[in-house]
């Protein structure tokens, strides 16, 4: 069963970094997904795909602070700069045959 | 630019239906699947509805499945969802997404909140 687990929360500085993780479940360690964010009463904003080789295309003006990486099942979301605007709900996404999954999503709150 | 928009929601009985649409702009409609994904109040997204671009390939969720139709009007830049046979369980905000090539939702709209409630 395609399942992706994240972590319910995650906290980090102003200004400093964080790297959001997503894994995949057993035997599909080398699907691709994507990263969406949501912030506080907004519809999601989809920010990048990425794929199992750690490359990842962007989406609309989305700032180069925004970057994705792969370890073997696990997908990254890197962002680095902090702002207080990064704060909200960051999702993975991935996709099978006639079938699409979001992961539980990740609270980040920038502190 | 992108935008989609939908409207449709209210507060509806269980067991009764409602009808969502989603209208786009800024891009070529009839080029695009489109999906409907959902959020329950406090709760993550969850994938509801996809149809392809012209309407002939159509997914479920197995929970919506035999409920649910997907459909969409190329003439009109608008894509549906019926809903039948309304549960509390549906209650949710729906949100539209544009398909990027099969794999994931590069644009979304603002969503409509639809409630199940006696």
């Amino acid at each position: 069963q395609l399942v992706l687990t994240q972590s319910p929360s995650a906290s980090a500085s102003l200004g400093a970094s964080v790297r959001l993780t997503c894994t995949l479940s057993s035997g599909h360690s080398s699907y691709a997904i994507a990263w969406h964010q949501q912030q506080p009463e907004k519809g999601p904003r989809y920010l990048m795909k990425l794929n199992n080789n750690g490359s990842h295309t962007k989406g609309d003006g989305i700032p180069d602070r925004f970057s994705g990486s792969s370890s073997g099942a696990e997908r990254y979301l890197t962002i680095s700069s902090l702002q207080s605007e990064d704060e909200a709900d960051y999702y993975c996404q991935t996709w099978g045959s006639g079938i699409w999954v979001f992961g539980g999503g990740t609270k980040l709150t920038v502190l | 630019q992108v935008q989609l928009v939908e409207s449709g929601g209210g507060v509806v009985q269980p067991g009764r239906s409602l009808r969502l649409s989603c209208e786009a702009s800024g891009f070529t409609f009839s080029g695009y699947g489109i999906h409907w994904v959902r959020q329950a109040p406090g709760k993550g997204l969850e994938w509801v509805a996809a149809i392809s671009y012209d309407g002939s390939n159509k997914y479920y969720v197995d929970s919506v499945k035999g409920r649910f139709t997907i459909s969409r009007d190329n003439s009109k830049n608008t894509l549906y969802l019926q809903m039948n046979s309304l549960r509390a369980e549906d209650t949710a905000v729906y949100y539209c997404a544009r398909d990027n090539t099969g794999a994931t939702f590069d644009y979304w709209g603002q969503g409509t909140l639809v409630t199940v409630s006696s």
